[in-house]
């Protein structure tokens, strides 16, 4: 029974560039949320999904950051024009339906040059 | 505004010892308790979790004491071992939406 997987593990990008991470929740897990952590913080929730549809995204920022989770395939995290200030450790977690248990993955760590 | 408040910042401890990380809430909506462990380069993994109907509640070495009057809860960690090692976060939550996370504590289990 896989985890929650998350790639790509380490991403490099040169400011201005775009950054699409990616999170495939475990298997009969229907809700993703996807958090930030910065060096020596806590994790700071971004948005909050479920199939098709964003039920919270009171954590992202209103420029440049979009996240979708399709019927079909991953949930993705995008970046467009990337700043330095993006660099961080970006993890998604899923649950079952009704459940507050929260399962994270390994996290793809954003390094913004 | 600072929803979770975690103390201490750091920890050592030496093996064999007691470890006791504490949290502080202020959000009365909350309905879910758990202590997550974050190793270096790793995602957190869910340690143990509290409602608040109990007062505490006990997996293997590792203990939850709840006190909702005083909107505090506490991780105890017994017979502490140097694999213990590793940034504690408590994150609280309300109504299986989003996890609040404290700003962690690291411990050091010496041996």
């Amino acid at each position: 029974n896989a985890g929650v997987m998350q790639n790509p593990r380490h991403l490099v990008r040169r400011r201005g560039q775009e950054a699409r991470l990616r999170c495939s929740p475990m298997k009969g897990h229907s809700h993703v949320y996807w958090y930030r952590q910065l060096p020596e913080e806590g994790l700071k929730f971004m948005v909050y999904l479920q199939k098709e549809n964003i039920i919270d995204e009171s954590g992202m920022p209103k420029e440049r950051f979009s996240a979708e989770f399709p019927k079909e395939g991953p949930s993705i995290l995008r970046i467009q024009q990337v700043v330095r200030g993006d660099s961080a450790a970006y993890f998604c977690a899923s649950s079952p339906r009704g459940s507050n248990e929260q399962y994270f993955g390994p996290g793809t760590r954003l390094t913004v040059t | 505004q600072q929803q979770v408040k975690q103390s201490p910042q750091s920890l050592i401890v030496q093996k064999g010892g007691i470890s006791i990380i504490n949290c502080a809430y202020e959000n009365t909506a909350f309905d879910y308790f758990p202590w997550y462990q974050q190793f270096p380069g790793k995602g957190p993994a869910l340690l143990i979790a509290i409602r608040p109907d109990v007062s505490e509640k006990k997996e293997g070495r590792f203990t939850i004491s709840f006190n909702k009057s005083a909107k505090q809860f506490s991780l105890h960690i017994m017979d502490s071992q140097p694999g213990d090692s590793a940034t504690y976060f408590c994150a609280p939550q309300g109504g299986s939406e989003k996890l609040v996370f404290g700003k962690g504590t690291k411990l050091t289990v010496n041996p």
